[in-house]
């Protein structure tokens, strides 16, 4: 079983903090890493595919890092606003299937 | 509208009862999957199907059974030998080369 780690597990932030979240994973082998996010009562959503080192990926205020050769991904998220709040996971990819984070839970206060 | 579609969104099931979890697909799909969430964990594969009538094991099957006659449809059995099956189960379809998955809203099990 491939080791997908992401920290921290949950995070509490004010209206317009910004804010990261980290995914580490296997650094041999890498096809893909992708980014979810899952919003309570929601099915998860994909946000980046991220397939090259060094790849950057940026959809409005959130945008994700790829470093595959020390096996890590960065999430960050700008100015964040309550509708941000929800679960992240990431999911590392070798060829048929992927192996998920727990995820990292953020809430944003207003 | 394409989709994903679980159902039913909450079952209720007695130990020892055998249960069937629907999910269908009009997305086109050739790659199906089912996952477990608990509590503070994140999603594990349980069974996965990259073509009709085959299908493979994932990191937690002992206990489940699945079938890929369709390929819009791949339904999970959670059999009496599976010794916690109180859990929320996502089933997912895959497109393009680099597997971005496409979820249900999935099935709360409950074993009383």
């Amino acid at each position: 079983i491939l080791n997908v780690e992401q920290s921290p597990q949950s995070l509490h932030v004010q209206e317009g903090d910004s804010t990261n979240f980290t995914c580490s994973f296997p650094s041999s082998n890498f096809y893909a890493l992708h980014w979810y996010r899952w919003e309570t009562a929601k099915s998860p959503e994909a946000l980046f595919v991220m397939t090259l080192n060094g790849d950057e990926k940026k959809k409005g205020r959130i945008s994700a890092t790829l470093n595959t050769k020390e096996g890590y991904s960065y999430l960050y998220i700008k100015g964040s606003q309550p509708e941000d709040s929800a679960t992240y996971l990431c999911a590392f990819c070798p060829a048929g299937k992927s192996t998920f984070g727990d995820g990292t839970t953020l809430t944003v206060k207003p | 509208d394409g989709g994903i579609t679980q159902s039913p969104k909450y079952l209720f099931r007695k130990e020892g009862q055998n249960v069937t979890l629907s999910c269908e697909q009009n997305l086109n799909h050739d790659a199906m999957y089912w996952y477990r969430q608990d509590p503070g964990q994140g999603l594990r594969l349980i069974y996965y199907s990259q073509i009709v009538n085959d299908f493979q094991k994932g990191d937690i099957a002992e206990g489940y059974s699945v079938s890929r006659e369709k390929k819009e449809s791949f339904p999970l059995t959670v059999t009496s030998a599976q010794k916690n099956p109180t859990a929320f189960y996502l089933c997912a379809s895959t497109q393009g080369y680099y597997n971005e998955q496409f979820f249900g809203p999935g099935t709360r099990l409950t074993v009383l």
